[in-house]
């Protein structure tokens, strides 16, 4: 099973792109790559997903590298309430989602 | 469109007693999840199931058992509660099981004592 590494936390000011990198060397030929986020004590919140391609949406956009070996999520607008811890996870089918510690970003304004 | 609802949102257990938390979602998915939160932690999943009347075991099952009877129902039980079951606990639910999205409840939060 492929794992991931995010830095612990991150900053970033308002109004800036925000860049959450992700490491997944291991990663399989078939495991998408997904991020969450937790807002506060919330539930975990979907962002995005990408197997091989770049995706975007209304939300973020997720650029993967060609080997895909890493990942970027980035956030084009940050706003305060974009304030959450970010998980990136690497898995083969929803029932396998393993949820790590994840990237504390805080917005600052 | 209510999502995915549990009940309670707060309980407090003695040692060795039991408990049921109810997950209920409204968008007719096939497949449900519970996960424990612990602070400062991720999610860990429990366990899951991907269709009525179907259950299979998590990365953290023991102590824990689940029903899903109803489609739309998806409950976790706690037969004999246990200080290191204190934890938020999170139902999820998703339409597929290779992609997608999984939807996510707004958590039960259970303290035993």
């Amino acid at each position: 099973d492929a794992k991931t590494t995010q830095p612990p936390s991150m900053d970033c000011a308002e109004g800036r792109a925000a860049n959450l990198p992700c490491n997944h060397s291991t990663i399989s030929g078939n495991e998408y790559v997904y991020w969450y986020r937790q807002i506060h004590s919330q539930g975990p919140q979907y962002i995005i997903h990408g197997l091989k391609n770049n995706e975007t949406n209304e939300m973020a956009s997720l650029i993967i590298t060609e080997d895909r070996k890493s990942s970027t999520l980035i956030l084009p607008h940050a706003t305060l309430r974009d304030t959450a811890v970010y998980y990136c996870i690497v898995r083969l089918s929803l029932h396998d989602m393993r949820f790590g510690a994840g990237t504390r970003l805080t917005v600052k304004p | 469109n209510a999502g995915v609802t549990q009940t309670p949102k707060f309980r407090v257990l003695k040692t060795g007693q039991s408990m049921t938390l109810l997950c209920a979602q409204d968008m007719n998915h096939e497949y449900m999840y519970w996960y424990r939160q612990d602070p400062g932690m991720g999610l860990r999943l429990i366990h899951y199931s991907v269709g009525e009347g179907t259950t299979a075991k998590g990365e953290v099952p023991d102590g824990y058992n689940v029903s899903r009877l109803k489609k739309q129902n998806f409950l976790l039980g706690l037969e004999s509660a246990a200080p290191s079951q204190t934890s938020v606990y999170f139902c999820a639910s998703s339409y597929g099981l290779w992609t997608g999205e999984l939807f996510f409840g707004e958590g039960s939060r259970l303290t035993v004592l």
